[in-house]
């Protein structure tokens, strides 16, 4: 069955430091992996998505990806986080072994002190 | 062009009514998604259509929940005799369905469901 586990609730950085949310998922299948964020009284953004290609991927201001097989994992990072860059980010998980589904994960919610 | 769009952005309704929340989704999308997100929760997956697909409707919490797609594309999320456990944002997504979930999903801005 399918899983994804974001292993921060919250995560606090310093403006100018790396970001690391952490996300491991289950999936019986060859996954697709998102993150998406979600800033305060916005809607869902896609921030980038892993589809079999390359392992690393890049997304939307500054954040990347790395797909870890061995690991089951699916890290988000950036190089140097922004005060823009707090908000809610959430790990997700789509295939179709037994149906489509799509899980997403509990959320971090990321803050960012100036 | 436009994106997704939801109707009403807020509901307040008194336990025990019937709700009827819209999604239009973005033209030409073929997949359609509701997912629900409780208060410091993430997303809960509802249902899912995808073209003339039968749906997959292994997410609604009960009996109570159903959901439709008229003609492909407006789709209706039902609540019958809503409970205070109802009360939540109810999203909905589109995207172009290459049958592999691979996709990106664009998302309304929510219906803000409140069940007194």
């Amino acid at each position: 069955a399918q899983s994804v586990t974001q292993l921060d609730s919250h995560v606090s950085v310093s403006e100018g430091t790396p970001v690391l949310l952490r996300c491991n998922y289950s999936s019986s299948y060859s996954p697709s992996l998102f993150w998406y964020v979600q800033h305060p009284n916005k809607g869902l953004q896609l921030l980038l998505k892993y589809t079999s290609a390359a392992t690393l991927v890049k997304g939307i201001n500054g954040f990347e990806a790395e797909f870890k097989k061995s690991e089951t994992s699916f890290h988000l990072t950036k190089p140097s986080a922004h005060m823009s860059d707090a908000a809610e980010y959430f790990c997700v998980v789509s295939d179709r072994v037994g149906g489509f589904k799509t899980i997403f994960g509990a959320g971090t919610r990321l803050f960012v002190k100036a | 062009g436009a994106g997704v769009s939801q109707s009403p952005s807020n509901k307040v309704t008194e336990k025990g009514k019937d709700v009827e929340l819209r999604c239009d989704p973005i033209s030409g999308h073929t997949a359609l998604y509701w997912y629900r997100q409780s208060l410091g929760q993430g997303l809960e997956f509802l249902i899912y259509f995808q073209g003339n697909s039968a749906p997959d409707k292994s997410g609604l919490p009960s009996d109570r929940f159903s959901a439709e797609r008229t003609g492909g594309s407006v789709s209706t999320l039902t609540i019958q005799r809503t409970q205070q456990e109802d009360s939540a944002v109810y999203l909905c997504a589109s995207s172009l369905d290459d049958g592999r979930g691979y996709n990106e999903q664009f998302f309304g801005p929510g219906t803000r469901l409140t069940v007194l």
